[in-house]
C-alpha cells in the first residue's frame, strides 16, 4: 500500500523557471514531512523538511507548501538551476520523525539551459 | 570525514552466496537504518536500530539479519541470496535535531548485483 504518493515522475524545466513537484498522504498520523535529493550514485540527502504547524517553509530557493485538510504537500525550486537536475523524494512519518520514514516513488528533475 | 559509510561500494555475487554489508557512522548519532533502493528507486526501510536495540523490522525475508555491534556500527547479512535481492542498499543514521524532531542522514549506498 502506497501511502505517499508523488508525482510528477519526471519533470523537465528551463533554467530560471519553478520547478513544483507533489506528495499526497493518507495516514493522518503522518507529522514530519521531510524532502531528499538524490543524486545518481549517492545516497539521498536531506534537502528541508516542515512539520504540520505551518503551512509553508522556505529555506533559500526551496520552499515547501504544507495543506493539511487537503493531506498534500509540495516543494517549490524557484530560479532552478541545472545543478538541481537530480531525483526528489517526499517522505512522511509520525512522531515527529521517530518512526519510521515512509517514501514516495520519486520525482526525477531535469533543468535545461 | 564526519559522515555514514558503508562498505563495499559495490557487490557483485552468484546467487545462492552468503555476503555481508558494513556500516559505520561516526556522527554519535543513537539510531541507524537500513533502506533497500529497488531499481525503479523506490526505497523501503528494512530495519532500524537503536542504541543496538532493534526497533523497527519489516517484512523482509529471514534471510536478511542485521547486527549491530555498537551504536556506531550496523551490518547487514543476507544468506542465500537471490536474483530479487539485486539493489541499491542504504545505511542511515539519525538525531533528534530539534524538539521532539529526528533527521536521518544517508550513506552513500552498496549496489548489489546477484548473478
Amino acid at each position: 500500500q502506497q501511502q505517499v504518493k508523488q508525482s510528477p515522475q519526471s519533470l523537465i524545466v528551463q533554467k530560471g523557471g519553478i520547478s513544483i513537484i507533489n506528495c499526497a498522504y493518507e495516514n493522518t498520523a503522518f507529522d514530519y514531512f521531510p524532502w531528499y535529493q538524490q543524486f545518481p550514485g549517492k545516497g539521498p540527502a536531506l534537502l528541508i523538511a516542515i512539520r504540520p504547524d505551518v503551512s509553508e517553509k522556505k529555506e533559500g530557493r526551496f520552499t515547501i507548501s504544507f495543506n493539511k485538510s487537503a493531506k498534500q504537500f509540495s516543494l517549490h525550486i524557484m530560479d532552478s538551476q541545472p545543478g538541481d537536475s537530480a531525483t526528489y523524494f517526499c517522505a512522511a512519518s509520525s512522531n515527529f520523525g521517530n518512526e519510521k520514514l515512509t517514501f514516495g516513488t520519486g520525482t526525477r528533475l531535469t533543468i535545461i539551459p | 570525514d564526519t559522515a555514514v559509510s558503508q562498505t563495499p561500494k559495490y557487490l557483485v555475487t552468484q546467487m545462492g552466496n552468503d555476503k555481508s554489508i558494513k556500516c559505520e557512522q561516526n556522527l554519535g548519532h543513537d539510531t541507524m537504518y537500513w533502506y533497500k533502493q529497488d531499481s525503479k528507486k523506490f526505497l523501503k526501510i528494512m530495519f532500524s536500530y537503536n542504541n543496538k536495540e532493534l526497533i523497527i523490522n519489516e517484512t523482509v525475508p529471514n534471510r536478511f539479519s542485521p547486527k549491530s555491534p555498537d551504536k556506531a556500527h550496523l551490518n547487514l547479512h543476507i544468506n542465500s541470496l537471490e536474483l530479487g535481492d539485486s539493489a541499491v542498499y542504504f545505511c542511515a543514521s539519525s538525531r533528534p535535531t530539534g524538539p521532539r524532531v529526528r533527521t536521518q542522514y544517508f550513506g552513500p549506498g552498496t549496489r548489489l548485483l546477484v548473478l
